[in-house]
């Protein structure tokens, strides 16, 4: 069972389209993260959202978590080239024995000039 | 700052051989993980380390993997015998406190042939 849903799971679009990708669970994380990943190299965070129904922007990029906190979503404004990678939802989960922090599979987006 | 240092970038080897990962994580990070990637999914995690101690290796295959982390440092994590399915990128990350940012190496590409 995946416990982090992501789509969708391939996204290819032209450059300055807008896009919006998924993180769903059914159960509740007290945050999300969301990492891009370029191809050869380890995921790099993007942001992290905490806050039920909190909103962040970075440059082109506006990240949402859920009222409830179980769903966020990443939407690109003017997609470029340069957003070309995975994007993963992360999120720490305590249904084992400590925890740990879990990812989702991830979308992978190409963007065209 | 330096990043998480990985080593070997890449390593082919025969089924059923053994095969090393070694990985040195930012200075002061007491929280390091191992996480396996199949190509084009995301980061499925193997093993959690607090300092030198295991959090979570509920998902790791310990028939053939091991992993340890002397001195709260660095870590190597083991595979003996390899199988097929084995075939993966390894990545490490670590991060200062539990479940927040985590910063990943470059991975090591494994192939079993």
């Amino acid at each position: 069972t995946q416990l982090l849903e992501q789509s969708p799971q391939f996204l290819s679009i032209q450059e300055g389209e807008n896009l919006t990708v998924y993180c769903n669970s059914s159960s509740v994380f007290s945050s999300l993260q969301w990492y891009r990943q370029e191809p050869g190299e380890g995921p790099v965070l993007l942001v992290t959202v905490v806050t039920g129904g909190e909103v962040k922007k970075l440059k082109r990029l506006t990240f949402q978590f859920g009222d409830a906190r179980k769903d966020s979503s990443l939407h690109i404004t003017a997609a470029q080239p340069g957003d070309t990678g995975l994007y993963l939802c992360a999120g720490p989960y305590y249904g084992g024995s400590q925890g740990n922090l879990i990812f989702g599979k991830g979308t992978k987006l190409s963007v065209k000039p | 700052e330096a990043g998480v240092a990985q080593s070997p970038r890449y390593k082919i080897i025969e089924k059923r051989q053994s095969v090393a990962f070694w990985c040195n994580p930012i200075s002061g990070h007491a929280t390091l993980y191992w996480y396996q990637q199949i190509l084009g999914q995301g980061p499925k995690l193997l093993i959690q380390f607090q300092n030198n101690g295991v959090v979570d290796d509920s998902q790791l295959p310990k028939d053939r993997f091991s992993a340890e982390r002397l001195k709260g440092v660095d870590s190597t994590l083991k595979i003996q015998p390899a199988k097929l399915e084995d075939s993966a990128v390894y990545l490490c990350a670590s991060s200062l406190i539990r479940y927040t940012e985590a910063f990943f190496g470059q991975g090591t590409r494994l192939t079993v042939v």
